[in-house]
């Protein structure tokens, strides 16, 4: 069965303290994997894709690297105002053009002052 | 910019209403998505479709209906609301790809459903 695991589930960083989100996948045939940020009572926001292994896209702090098995979201020097929940999705199966997206349940990051 | 709008940001109904939840994207996506979303569980589907008057059921579509008449928009439907059904409902759309590519959906700002 197709999988998306987050860890941790919660992190509390000072702000600066870098740190970084784990997305585990398993999945039969990856054909991209998403990093959505959601802010309290919004949906979600998209920030990458990564289709490949070997993979790195990076948008102002953050950094996403994709291997076979996991991707993460580097957090470096962050500010309060990158606290939210980010989420992890996959589409995977080599058939079909539905663009069906399994999710994570996502990482709650809080950064301090 | 993708925009996806919801009709409601909240909504507060009472056990046994029937229940319409509208979404509209305006950039012509062929695909869009219906997700409900609680604590714990992730985002998970409801319904998606993949062109006017096409539909498939999502992992949960027990107790829910859709309807899509015009390709920008995508309505979800409680036929009779229950307790368990009070829910973050997000709506989302997407480009339609071909098999082996992927694309990313653009989700709206959802709709918080109480049901009492």
């Amino acid at each position: 069965e197709d999988q998306v695991t987050q860890s941790p589930e919660a992190l509390r960083l000072q702000e600066g303290e870098s740190s970084s989100l784990n997305c585990s996948y398993t999945v039969s045939g990856l054909r991209g994997l998403f990093w959505y940020r959601q802010d309290p009572g919004k949906g979600p926001e998209f920030l990458f894709t990564l289709y490949s292994a070997g993979e790195e896209k990076e948008k102002e702090r953050l950094k996403a690297t994709l291997t076979k098995k996991e991707s993460f979201l580097h957090i470096t020097a962050p500010k309060p105002e990158d606290s939210a929940t980010y989420l992890c999705a996959v589409q995977a199966g080599y058939g079909g053009a539905t663009n069906k997206l399994i999710f994570g349940t996502g990482t709650l990051l809080a950064v301090q002052p | 910019d993708v925009k996806v709008t919801q009709s409601s940001r909240y909504l507060v109904k009472r056990t046994g209403e029937k229940v319409f939840l509208e979404c509209v994207q305006d950039m012509d996506h062929e695909n869009m998505f219906w997700y409900r979303q609680d604590p714990g569980l992730g985002l998970r589907l409801i319904y998606f479709s993949y062109d006017v008057k096409m539909k498939e059921k999502g992992d949960i579509p027990e107790g829910y209906s859709v309807s899509r008449e015009k390709k920008e928009r995508f309505s979800l439907i409680l036929e009779s609301a229950s307790t368990n059904q009070t829910s973050m409902y997000l709506c989302a759309s997407s480009l339609i790809v071909p098999s082996g590519s992927s694309y990313e959906q653009y989700f709206g700002p959802g709709t918080r459903l109480t049901v009492t």
